[in-house]
Order: C-alpha cells, then structure tokens, then sequence
C-alpha cells in the first residue's frame, strides 16, 4: 500500500525568499506523484505530476519539484515566494489508472509568507 | 466549462438524519472520487468510481453509500449521520492517470 509522509505541519518563509516543501512517499512500484495547493475555503489545484521521464516537473505558479528515487522524495521548490502562495500543499502517490488512479494525500504543509 | 460541482456547500444535520451530497462532473471524465478532509489527516479516500456503473469502497467507507448512473453524476449518501462524519467532503474526477479536477466541497456539521 502507498503511503505519504509530508514531514513539515507548518513552514513560514519570507517573501522572496525560495521555499523547498518536503514529500516522502512509501509505493514499490514507479509511483504516480502529484503536489497539489488549498487555498482556505476553496477545493485543491493541481500544481504539478510526475510520471515518468524527467525526474524535474515543472509546474503552474512557478513552481517545480523533483523526483529523487533513491530517497522515495519529491520535494517541491519555488525560487522566490509570494504573498499570494501562502495556502496549504499536499503531495498525493498513485499506482496509475489500472488500480482505479487513485490517491493517497500525506497530511498537508501549511505555508505561511511573512513580508 | 463548469468542471466538477458540489451542492450544497455547507449543511447542519441533526445525528440520525441522512442526506445526498451530489456531485457532477462535465469533462466527460470515466474515474471520480469522494474524499474526506478532517484537519491534520489530510484527505481520505471514502469511495470511488471507474466508469458508470462501476464503484468500489476507499479507506473509510462505513456509513456512506454511492451510486454512478451516468458518467458524470456520482452522488454520496450518508444514512443515519453521526458526529464522526462532521467533515469536509471533496468530488474529484479524473481521466487516465491524470491528475484529479476537485470540486469546491461541502462543508458537514452532524449535531
């Protein structure tokens, strides 16, 4: 069974500055990887996915995140944050669409931007 | 392009009471998906849906029921509501491998 480990509850970080969200996932198999943001009150946004190819996605919002199977990660990062990415992310593993595409979402990261 | 929509948005329930939260979906998509989201927890997978006529039970799926009709309606029922299910309910809907499209959700206080 897969499994998602999001080690950080919380993070603040100063606009500007770069931001690095960490993900560790438990999947045997090559795993279908997804970061995904909340904003308060509202559904999630898909931000990025990895499959299969290059292990570094970009994504919407400026964001990237990379694939590190050696480690079972996939951080996500931004190079310089902004006011309006204060949200919570989750990172979400899958087994692909022949066990139904479905996900299993670790426990969130609240971001918090301090100006 | 309305994506995925959830009615209603927010609802109090009285224990014992049953309700249908009902999503559609209008992206012609054959998977979709009921989640829970409790703070701290993340969101759990309640029941899913392959294709119309096709559903099968997630990681907490006591006390909810669904049905898929049609490719893009896939209500949940709750019947005989407790506390325990006061929660954020999230529809999603995806297709092959692709990442899910989230309603707005329903936010459901059982009292």
């Amino acid at each position: 069974a897969q499994s998602v480990t999001q080690p950080d509850i919380h993070i603040t970080v100063s606009e500007g500055a770069s931001l690095e969200l960490r993900c560790n996932y438990s999947y045997g198999a090559t795993p279908y990887l997804f970061w995904y943001v909340q904003s308060p009150g509202q559904g999630l946004q898909l931000l990025l996915k990895y499959f299969s190819g290059d292990t570094l996605v970009q994504g919407i919002k400026g964001f990237e995140a990379e694939f590190k199977r050696s480690q079972s990660s996939f951080n996500l990062r931004k190079p310089s944050v902004h006011w309006s990415d204060a949200a919570e992310y989750f990172c979400a593993v899958g087994a692909g669409p022949e066990y139904g595409n479905k996900l299993v979402f670790g426990a969130g990261t609240i971001l918090r931007v301090k100006s | 392009n309305a994506g995925v929509t959830q009615t209603p948005k927010f609802r109090i329930l009285k224990i014992g009471q049953s309700m249908t939260l009902q999503c559609t979906q209008d992206m012609n998509h054959n998977y979709m998906y009921w989640y829970r989201q409790d703070p701290g927890m993340g969101l759990k997978l309640i029941y899913y849906s392959v294709g119309a006529g096709i559903t099968d039970k997630g990681e907490v799926p006591n006390g909810y029921n669904v049905s898929r009709s049609t490719t893009e309606d896939f209500p949940l029922r709750l019947e005989l509501a407790a506390p325990s299910q006061t929660s954020v309910y999230f529809c999603a809907s995806s297709n092959t491998g692709g990442g899910y499209t989230f309603g707005s959700g329903t936010r459901l206080t059982v009292v």
